[in-house]
């Protein structure tokens, strides 16, 4: 199995512009998980999805933060208008079942000037 | 809400020795799983290894091993005969079980600890 992928791999962007980053989960997982990662403030969870149908979006910093999963291999977070307080390495991550570790993909470094 | 702290912002230890890393939670659930993640220079999070909160057993994966005292809501992982290859930054993490609505939320993270191996 390729693993979750995400892309792009890294994101350099000008405050005000749209970001899209994207993932595709492992085949068969159900769940769906969208992480961020800063330095102040360490790993946190945004929003997460079972069987494409977001569950909590609580950590959703505010509206500029978005997330779509439309089928059970691919999800967005689109960032709009981007900040550079918004910069921090987004990750995604997949799990077949309530029980079980998550798999993480590469995650998506962004920066925003 | 459920709570990770991992008071060892960084650790150093000699190439084949021994280190522990620790790890305390909070939570008022009685059914959860911890973990540990291991996240090298390439950013990628590795699973080291997992705890089921209603084993009593400690779990261990080959070098790695844990200590897990629920009473104490502790939860630290061993590294036996460290290798270059252990250094890394290290996540303590929670996650809940379903319970009674069912479901699963994400992963609670500790800050993390930077551990360092001397050659």
């Amino acid at each position: 199995d390729a693993g979750v992928i995400q892309s792009p791999r890294h994101e350099v962007t000008e405050m005000g512009q749209e970001v899209t980053l994207r993932c595709k989960p492992i085949s068969g997982h159900d769940y769906l998980f969208w992480y961020r990662q800063t330095m102040m403030r360490g790993l946190e969870l945004l929003i997460y999805f079972n069987n494409n149908v977001p569950i909590d979006d609580s950590g959703m910093p505010e509206d500029r933060f978005s997330a779509k999963m439309p089928n059970a291999s691919f999800s967005t977070l689109k960032i709009q208008p981007s900040e550079p307080r918004d910069s921090a390495v987004y990750f995604c991550a997949s799990s077949p079942n309530p029980y079980n570790e998550q798999f993480f993909g590469p995650g998506t470094r962004l920066t925003v000037l | 809400a459920q709570t990770v702290t991992q008071s060892q912002p960084e650790m150093s230890v000699q190439e084949a020795e021994t280190v522990t890393l620790s790890c305390t939670y909070d939570t008022s659930e009685s059914d959860y799983y911890l973990f540990w993640y291991k996240q090298p220079p390439s950013r990628q999070m590795i699973l080291v290894i997992r705890q089921e909160a209603y084993k009593q057993q400690n779990a261990t994966e080959n070098r790695f091993s844990v200590n897990f005292q629920k009473a104490a809501k502790s939860f630290s992982l061993k590294i036996s005969d460290s290798q270059l290859g252990d250094a890394a930054m290290y996540f303590c993490a929670y996650r809940r079980t379903g319970g009674s609505g069912g479901g699963a939320d994400g992963l609670t993270f500790g800050k993390g600890t930077h551990l360092i191996i001397q050659p």
